[in-house]
């Protein structure tokens, strides 16, 4: 049974750094999925934030791109998450979820973790 | 960027009902690009529908999804008390993924 579980701070101070990591069990970092960070402000709709392919490929969203960083640590089977010089704004849920390939390059997040709660404020 | 516009806002229906959700696409796209999920408070979203109408792993047959070029559409039939919750849509091009804003199922 494959899970994720995030883990970091909850809370960060304005013009700081996010830095969260999310730990895969059940699951190869190495396997042939993606690894994506997803966030939702609070009453807000879902928002993508990266993905990372385990030899490195990244994809970030346009928006955040200038001050997102996505890793893996493959000894450690964990996807990481570095956010720059937050501000109010990024105060969100921070979901992990694995994008798997269904067969015939359909690709969707079908293993989400429990998200973990970030606030920015000083 | 292709956005994506749920649309209701907010479906207000009872139980036994049909639900009938639409996410329209700016662009022209391969429906095998299209995913639904649904969201219930206080928890991590859940995958539905992906390739615009595959139902994903557990998902009762009751859930249903349509649609192609630029129209899509979730259809939930027979709604069950536990299907009141918040749905999205999503995309994927251009090596980035876009959520729709989120339809609302809430119990009338």
């Amino acid at each position: 049974q494959v899970q994720l579980q995030e883990s970091g701070p909850g809370l960060v101070k304005p013009s700081g750094t996010l830095s969260l990591t999310c730990a895969v069990s059940g699951d190869s970092i190495s396997s042939s999925d993606w690894w994506n960070w997803v966030r939702q402000s609070p009453g807000k709709g879902l928002e993508w934030i990266a993905e990372i392919y385990h030899g490195g490929n990244t994809n970030y969203n346009p928006s955040l791109k200038s001050r997102v960083t996505i890793s893996v640590d493959k000894s450690l089977n964990r996807v990481s998450l570095n956010l720059t010089y937050v501000t109010a704004a990024d105060t969100a849920v921070y979901y992990c979820a694995r994008d798997h390939d269904h067969g015939d390059g359909t690709w969707a997040f079908d293993i989400w973790g429990q998200g973990t709660m970030v606030t920015v404020s000083s | 960027e292709i956005v994506l516009t749920q649309s209701p806002g907010t479906l207000s229906l009872s139980p036994g009902e049909t639900a009938t959700l639409s996410c329209r696409a700016s662009q022209s796209f391969d429906r095998k690009y299209l995913v639904w999920y649904q969201q219930k408070p206080d928890q991590a979203p859940r995958l539905l529908i992906y390739a615009a109408s595959s139902r994903a792993t557990g998902i009762p047959d009751r859930f249903s999804g349509s649609g192609s070029g630029t129209d899509f559409t979730l259809t939930i039939s027979r709604l069950e008390p536990e299907d009141f919750a918040v749905y999205y849509c999503q995309h994927y091009g251009s090596s980035l993924w876009t959520f729709g804003q989120g339809t609302k199922v809430e119990i009338k």
